[in-house]
């Protein structure tokens, strides 16, 4: 256990529907990621923030995904109008900048769109 | 299908073995090297890191070495045990970017 929780661990929905995914980081972190997986494939880059400040967006996050960290601590992930290509894994993962680059994922949110 | 994805290169060893997992990566301007250890259902989880100034680095039974002429980057696991069997991810951090690009991973198989 790293210390970064996510909730759900799972999601069943609908195509059409939303949903949206909690993290909550290792307390005195001040950087949030998030990464979507997918089967046999590495992590995949989506959004960090530092503190409540969103710093950077992959080109695959489109507008249907947001992300947001209100006050610099936990931070959710939602997806709008779910595809079934939006089934995946994600990841969440924490760092401290004082120590360097190291990140420290959470168990994930499997997403399964039907 | 679902299939395709689980085509993972695989390294099968037996227990007490060495093992060594190769990574090659493009980007000559990362400056920064991480190899996880993925367990299914559960999230990466960190072994070891390497700064793009250092050809090599050693842990508690894992090393890893750096070959920037040839953008290559390998894991080098000692004595290797059932419980190392896994997935293992090598991600790379550009320079002036906090962000890590993974590569595919590796499965590891260890036989008792």
């Amino acid at each position: 256990d790293t210390g970064v929780s996510q909730d759900p661990r799972h999601k069943i929905t609908k195509r059409g529907q939303n949903v949206t995914f909690r993290c909550d980081p290792i307390s005195e972190h001040n950087r949030l990621y998030w990464y979507r997986q997918t089967l046999g494939q590495g992590p995949e880059f989506l959004t960090y923030f530092q503190n409540e400040a969103q710093l950077e967006k992959s080109r695959l996050l489109s507008d249907r995904f947001s992300a947001e960290r209100p006050k610099g601590s936990f931070s959710t992930l939602e997806i709008q109008r779910t595809e079934q290509g939006d089934s995946a894994m994600y990841l969440c993962a924490s760092s401290l900048v004082a120590l360097g680059y190291e990140q420290f994922f959470g168990p994930g949110t499997r997403l399964t769109v039907l | 299908g679902e299939s395709v994805g689980l085509h993972l290169p695989t390294l099968s060893v037996q227990e007490g073995d060495n093992s060594i997992i190769n990574c090659a990566y493009s980007n000559s301007a990362s400056d920064y090297f991480i190899w996880y250890k993925q367990e299914s259902g559960k999230g990466p989880q960190f072994i070891i890191d390497i700064r793009s100034n250092m050809d090599k680095r050693q842990g508690q039974r894992v090393t890893v070495l750096l070959n920037k002429t040839v953008k290559h980057l390998s894991l080098q696991i000692a004595a290797t045990q059932p419980g190392d069997s896994a997935v293992y991810f090598c991600a790379e951090k550009a320079r002036g970017y906090s962000t890590l690009t993974f590569g595919k991973g590796t499965m590891l198989l260890v036989s008792p």
